[in-house]
């Protein structure tokens, strides 16, 4: 499968613990995104990577968030001291930059979080 | 910064008939719009999308029309069919560079076979 990858599927955590999610994007892909999506809402911006480089982070991850991608392949989104409010799907998506025409994003299915 | 809005949370129409998916924006600085479609437990997918520079753009059943004057733009599916059930969220694509997508909230639809 040459799709975007993305585990666990499911994490259930207490609150106060730490959890990481992986994501393996397209071979070929050199941008890579974090959306997260909560019920009833369409994905929200978290960050994203051109190769290793971070080049953006939205005001919505807190220090709490951190992310990688260290060797500009598969990214890591660790959330630490979890909240309820943390509970949300993960996606994770890339893209090839400059190609031409619409910048669509391939999403990978997402890591559901549940913070009791 | 760009604000992409779905007012109808959900749609239901029968098969075979006409689906129409409404979509505002706010902001006239963006390269394309698009529309994603998503099933439950899969991640969304892209569906077709247009440019800030055409009004239409056609794609089988799929017709998204852009109304500039209006920050308007909806999705036509023709003939509905059962498989077309699921979430639909317009995404606006920024130009300034990062191809970040600001999405709408999403409307459900459903198909009464």
């Amino acid at each position: 499968d040459t799709g975007v990858s993305q585990n666990p599927r499911h994490k259930i955590t207490k609150r106060g613990q730490n959890v990481t999610f992986r994501c393996d994007p397209i071979s070929e892909h050199n941008r890579l995104y974090w959306y997260r999506q909560t019920l009833g809402q369409g994905p929200e911006f978290l960050t994203y990577f051109q190769n290793e480089a971070q080049l953006e982070k939205s005001r919505l991850l807190s220090d709490r968030f951190s992310a990688e991608r260290p060797k500009g392949s598969f990214s890591t989104l660790e959330i630490q001291r979890t909240e309820q409010g943390d509970s949300a799907m993960y996606l994770c998506a890339s893209s090839e930059t400059g190609e031409i025409g619409t910048g669509e994003l391939f999403f990978g299915e997402g890591s559901r979080l549940t913070v009791l | 910064d760009q604000q992409v809005k779905q007012n109808s949370p959900s749609l239901s129409v029968q098969e075979g008939r006409i689906s129409i998916l409404n979509c505002d924006y706010t902001n006239s600085m963006f390269d394309y719009f698009l529309w994603y479609k998503k099933y439950p437990a899969e991640g969304p997918t892209f569906l077709i999308s247009i440019s800030s520079i055409k009004d239409k753009n056609e794609d089988g059943r799929f017709t998204v029309f852009l109304n500039k004057s209006a920050k308007h733009l909806s999705l036509h599916i023709v003939p509905s069919q059962p498989g077309d059930s699921a979430v639909y969220f317009c995404a606006d694509k920024s130009n300034f560079g990062n191809e970040k997508l600001t999405f709408g909230t999403g409307t459900r639809l459903t198909i009464i076979p």
